[in-house]
């Protein structure tokens, strides 16, 4: 199947700080990834839909300038947290469509996540 | 609205005995059903997919099947292994061209030896 990596794989940081994630298909090419933030015991929340070579698009309630997007190639989206506080610790995980084949059509592929603590 | 509603909310098991998980939604229109294994710290991992003419997919050990009319799914795990303690996540994706999909909560599974 696909694989979806993200780096790092956990971040401490102090609040205040920027703090950028990679979001990568290692065996395929992306051209829509997708953010989502999980709170301990929740399900996945999106964030926002990361599209190549266009501004992403936000969902409802998330701040598009503290959560930065930029998904400058076919295999690469980043998540930049601007000026993070401890409220935005939380367990990060990017996903992305594989594009061509009807039986894959519409199944994300999920990156492994990344561990967000603000101190 | 777009809905999934998952039960239980948590289940413990001993290692070896069967167990089903069931979702209910509301999404419409309707593409496909998704069950994903998600384990602590990890990102979720797809186990199944079904699309609204198909009523059942196995995947090993794990079956999943699909009443489009009444819009329930289950999923159902054969002889529990310790492994298989994870959260399970049942995701509908509502077609249209359309890649958002609506996550259910979960359903905590935890399996002791």
């Amino acid at each position: 199947g696909a694989v979806v990596s993200q780096h790092p794989s956990r971040v401490i940081c102090k609040s205040g700080t920027s703090v950028k994630i990679e979001c990568r298909s290692l065996d395929f090419q992306a051209t829509t990834m997708f953010w989502y933030r999980q709170f301990p015991k929740q399900s996945l929340m999106l964030m926002a839909t990361s599209n190549e070579g266009s501004k992403a698009t936000y969902e409802q309630g998330v701040e598009k300038d503290k959560f930065l997007i930029n998904h400058a190639s076919l295999t690469l989206s980043t998540l930049t947290v601007t000026s993070a506080h401890p409220e935005d610790s939380s367990f990060y995980i990017c996903s992305a469509v594989v594009p061509g084949l009807a039986a894959e059509r519409d199944t994300q592929y999920f990156g492994p996540g990344t561990r967000l603590t603000v101190l | 609205k777009n809905q999934v509603e998952q039960s239980p909310q948590s289940l413990i098991i001993l290692e070896g005995k069967n167990c089903t998980l069931q979702c209910n939604y509301t999404v419409s229109p309707f593409s496909n059903l998704r069950w994903y294994k998600q384990d602590t710290g990890r990102g979720p991992v797809s186990l199944t997919i079904m699309t609204f003419s198909e009523n059942t997919k196995s995947n090993g050990r794990y079956t999943a099947t699909l009443d489009a009319d009444t819009k329930q799914s289950s999923l159902h795990i054969t002889a529990s292994q310790l492994s298989d303690s994870a959260s399970y996540i049942c995701v509908v994706s509502p077609g249209g061209g359309s890649y958002i999909p609506t996550f259910g909560r979960g359903t905590s599974l935890i399996v002791h030896p």
